[in-house]
């Protein structure tokens, strides 16, 4: 099974700041990478598919990035919407995988 | 636009079964893979089904194969999840999840979740 570990764990910044979220495959899983959004009480949501490409009607401020086994969300700018869980997953090999999770909180 | 509503949630004795469904409106149902998703604060997001466009490839984890089986009825836009000798640590938040086509991808599209509770 293909592990990820996502860092920190938790982070703390403010509207503005510029955000870099980790997540490090156990094997190389090629760019088979998706990033997703998480609030309270809410499903989550796809913000990028296959390392680095939006999903639809994602803002420009967040960024995916990377190959192989490392792998980076950014967001630019952070905006008051952007406070909440991100988890990364992989689809590369069976069982799919999910992180587990960054928390973005208010600073 | 694209909707996704799971139903069948609720509270089981260990040892007992329960089938859940997810309603889908919006899209072309049979162009798309379906999956199963399960969320608790203890494992966070574990995937948990997945099922092609046609129905004719299924995969699950070791946790749940043999006891959990997803199917679909492309005439009636439904998946399901038949689960059966239910544990405690499957209580969880269910969602089901769309693919972007028949066979692979990341999950476009999600319900809003069902809570299965195992407990006696």
């Amino acid at each position: 099974e293909i592990v990820l570990t996502q860092s920190p764990a938790t982070l703390s910044l403010s509207p503005g700041e510029r955000a870099s979220l980790s997540c490090r495959a156990s094997q190389s899983i090629s760019g088979y990478l998706a990033w997703y959004q998480q609030k309270p009480g809410q499903a989550p949501r796809l913000l990028i598919y296959d390392a680095s490409n939006r999903a639809t009607g994602i803002p420009a401020r967040f960024s995916g990035s990377g190959s192989g086994t490392d792998f980076t969300l950014t967001i630019s700018s952070l905006e008051p919407e952007d406070f909440a869980v991100y988890y990364c997953q992989q689809r590369s090999d069976w069982p799919i995988t999910f992180g587990q999770g960054t928390r973005l909180e208010i600073k | 636009q694209v909707q996704l509503v799971e139903s069948g949630g609720g509270l089981v004795k260990p040892g007992g079964s329960l089938r859940l469904s997810c309603a889908a409106s919006g899209f072309t149902f049979s162009d798309h893979f379906m999956a199963w998703i399960r969320q608790t604060p203890a494992k966070g997001l574990e995937w948990i089904a997945y099922i092609t466009g046609s129905g004719d490839e299924i995969h699950y984890p070791d946790s749940v194969k043999g006891r959990f089986t997803i199917s679909r009825d492309n005439t009636r836009n439904s998946l399901y999840l038949q689960m059966n000798f239910l544990r405690a640590e499957d209580t969880a938040v269910y969602y089901c999840a769309r693919g972007p086509g028949s066979r692979s991808g990341s999950y476009v599209s999600w319900g809003q979740g069902s809570l299965v509770t195992v407990s006696s």
